[in-house]
């Protein structure tokens, strides 16, 4: 069965931390994602990787950058995480060209 | 990027069929309209997709209207399981590296 792990289901941080978030899919899927999910706003895109090294901005990108070194894996970075990043964090991968998209279960981050 | 609308809610009765609306009148002609559900405490989940014909598989039908401006999936029996938020998006079949942006998506809920 195809899998999207994220390695942390909850964190809580303190304002100001550096904070990473991991995820490893092992389908070899080029391409990855990052969503954030907060009530009333749905999801939310805020980086893509189309394969190693590649990314691209989405529609939030303020406040994160992302690492793609290795296929499989694709980390989010909040560099100095404030209160207004508490959130749940999805990632998810596909198949270029392919139609669908497979989820991890999610990362719910609070920021102190 | 092309958007869909949905509405915010919808109500059902376990073992009837519920039908969810999607809007997306900017569709061009090579995007496909996929489903995706989630369910409480997960990540979303691939139900269906299609372009320009109806679609049937083993959890829904998807109806697509003749002018592709709107789309409906369709649940044929609901059950309490089938209580998720539905995202209803977008996927252009050109650039294989395309973002997918998703919105609030419809809260169903199943009545006993």
């Amino acid at each position: 069965d195809v899998k999207v792990t994220q390695s942390s289901r909850y964190l809580v941080k303190r304002t100001g931390e550096k904070v990473f978030l991991e995820c490893v899919q092992d389908m070899d899927h080029e391409n990855m994602f990052w969503y954030r999910q907060d009530p009333g706003l749905g999801l939310r895109l805020i980086y893509f990787s189309y394969d190693v090294k590649m990314k691209e901005k989405g529609d939030i990108p303020e406040g994160y950058s992302v690492s793609r070194e290795k296929k499989e894996r694709f980390s989010l970075i909040l560099e100095s995480a404030s209160t207004n990043q508490t959130s749940m964090y999805l990632c998810a991968s596909r198949d270029r060209g392919a139609n669908v998209l497979t989820f991890g279960a999610g990362s719910r981050l609070t920021v102190l | 990027d092309a958007k869909t609308t949905q509405p915010n809610s919808m109500e059902s009765n376990e073992e009837e069929p519920v039908h969810l609306p999607c809007n997306h009148s900017t569709i061009s002609g090579t995007d496909y309209i996929h489903w995706y559900r989630q369910l409480p405490s997960q990540g979303p989940e691939y139900v269906i997709h299609g372009l320009t014909s109806n679609v049937n598989n083993r959890m829904a039908s998807l109806a697509i209207a003749e002018d592709r401006k709107s789309s409906t999936l369709i649940l044929h029996r609901a059950t309490l399981r089938d209580a998720a938020v539905y995202y209803c998006i977008l996927r252009p079949s050109t650039g294989a590296n395309s973002k997918l942006t998703f919105g609030k998506g419809i809260t169903l809920s199943v009545r006993p």
